[in-house]
């Protein structure tokens, strides 16, 4: 198993503005997600956080918009870039790959609020 | 396209009071099945992995099976505190999951 630490855990932005939340695994991992949720409603995939190259983004999702690092097995950054009302959401990332079977492991969230 | 559906959506139980969540699940070859709880605020736990048809897992009031085209995870006389949302996801490519939509379980005293 491996324990998944984010931050920040909430957050209250402006439109327009950008924020970076970061994921932090206290094991390596194979494989590093980023999803999000919205209240009362299942996950969204948004992107596969590929270490130290480009991430693979799920359909209707851009890097441009959801820019992603990963510069070790460890650790990950996602950032929500020009954000609108619409990106007010709950931000999970998981880590997999630690067992043989890749079930996911998920941080706490960041819950974000644009205004 | 893998489909997952969980049923119900939300389940209001009476402590004590035994029942089952259900998992139905369309993929082009089984390659196992995870179940994950969620709290109120909370990222999904990890629950159990089902690798093939006619496995079971327990934990504690849980107990979790797979046939061929559905899992039903099985509560015995719950208690409030497994009162959360639990989802069931079936493995895809590259590592990632498709999850389904969760069923929302209530456990009165």
């Amino acid at each position: 198993s491996a324990v998944i630490s984010q931050k920040p855990s909430r957050d209250i932005c402006q439109r327009g503005t950008s924020l970076t939340i970061q994921c932090q695994v206290d094991s390596q991992v194979t494989m590093m997600f980023w999803y999000r949720q919205q209240p009362g409603q299942s996950l969204t995939l948004i992107a596969t956080a590929n270490q130290g190259s480009e991430a693979t983004y799920e359909s209707g999702f851009v890097i441009d918009k959801f820019p992603i690092s990963r510069p070790n097995l460890t650790f990950s950054t996602l950032t929500v870039s020009n954000m609108s009302p619409e990106d007010s959401s709950i931000y999970l990332c998981s880590g997999a790959g630690t067992g043989g079977y890749n079930e996911q492991f998920f941080g706490p969230g960041t819950r974000l609020t644009v205004l | 396209e893998d489909q997952v559906t969980q049923s119900p959506e939300a389940l209001r139980l009476q402590e004590g009071e035994s029942s089952s969540l259900n998992c139905s699940y369309t993929v082009s070859g089984l390659r196992g099945l995870f179940w994950y709880r969620q709290d109120p605020g909370k990222g999904p736990e990890f629950l159990f992995t089902l690798y093939s048809a006619g496995e079971e897992k327990e934990k504690e009031r849980l107990k979790a099976t797979l046939t061929k085209k559905e899992s039903f995870l099985h509560i015995t006389a719950p208690k409030p505190e497994d009162s959360a949302t639990y989802l069931c996801a079936v493995p895809r490519d590259a590592g990632k999951s498709t999850f389904g939509d969760g069923t929302t379980l209530t456990v009165k005293p």
